[in-house]
């Protein structure tokens, strides 16, 4: 089946850095990525789309300048949290479609501290 | 703007149970349907997906949709406690490259 892999897995950074979460997809070509954020006992939120080699498309309220998109080729999309706050802790994953349907990776725990 | 709700729960059954879990969405030209098991700390697993009208059955589980009343369940028989988790609704508003949509999800625990 299809793969999307993400990396890290969790990461624990000082309030003000900045933290890149990238997601492959290992075996099919990614031409769009979904970002997500959950918050604890909330649901999926979504962020942004990503697609290859254009700029990524935010939903309301996303501050677009501090989670930083990049889909420069249709297997690697990275988000960036910019200058992070305890607030930004959080759960993200990404998703893809694939020709099995919508594939997940293993999500990103953020810790901001 | 397009919603999809379901009950929080906790939803507590009995080992050997149906559950039944529920979930109303807004936009009546809505496509494609999906129900998700989350565990903690992990991501979302596909459970089923439906997108005609009716019953899907896969093992244990099956998917019941109604577009006139945009409502959608998942009935999982002979729960087990290795169930216990969190059941996420999502939706597809259209075909093509959009995203899913989901609800809060709702929390099962199967008791022993």
């Amino acid at each position: 089946g299809a793969v999307v892999s993400q990396h890290p897995s969790w990461v624990i950074c000082k309030s003000g850095t900045s933290v890149k979460i990238e997601c492959r997809s290992l075996d099919f070509q990614a031409t769009t990525m979904f970002w997500y954020r959950q918050f604890p006992k909330q649901s999926l939120m979504l962020m942004a789309t990503s697609n290859e080699g254009s700029k990524a498309t935010y939903e309301q309220g996303v501050e677009k300048d501090k989670f930083l998109i990049n889909h420069a080729s249709l297997t690697l999309s990275t988000l960036t949290v910019t200058s992070a706050h305890p607030e930004d802790s959080s759960f993200y994953i990404c998703s893809a479609i694939s020709h099995y349907g919508y594939t997940f990776g293993s999500g990103t725990r953020l810790t901001v501290v | 703007q397009k919603e999809v709700e379901q009950n929080s729960g906790p939803l507590s059954v009995p080992e050997g149970a149906i559950a039944s879990l529920n979930c109303t969405y807004s936009d009546r030209g809505s496509q494609s349907f999906f129900w998700y098991r989350q565990y903690s700390g992990k991501s979302p697993e596909l459970i089923m997906s439906i997108y005609s009208n009716g019953d899907k059955e896969d093992g244990r589980f099956t998917a019941q949709l109604n577009k006139a009343s945009q409502y959608v369940s998942l009935l999982i028989r002979d729960s087990q406690p290795s169930d216990s988790a969190t059941y996420l609704c999502a939706v597809r508003w259209n075909s093509g490259n959009t995203p899913l949509v989901f609800g809060k999800g709702t929390r099962l625990s199967v008791i022993a």
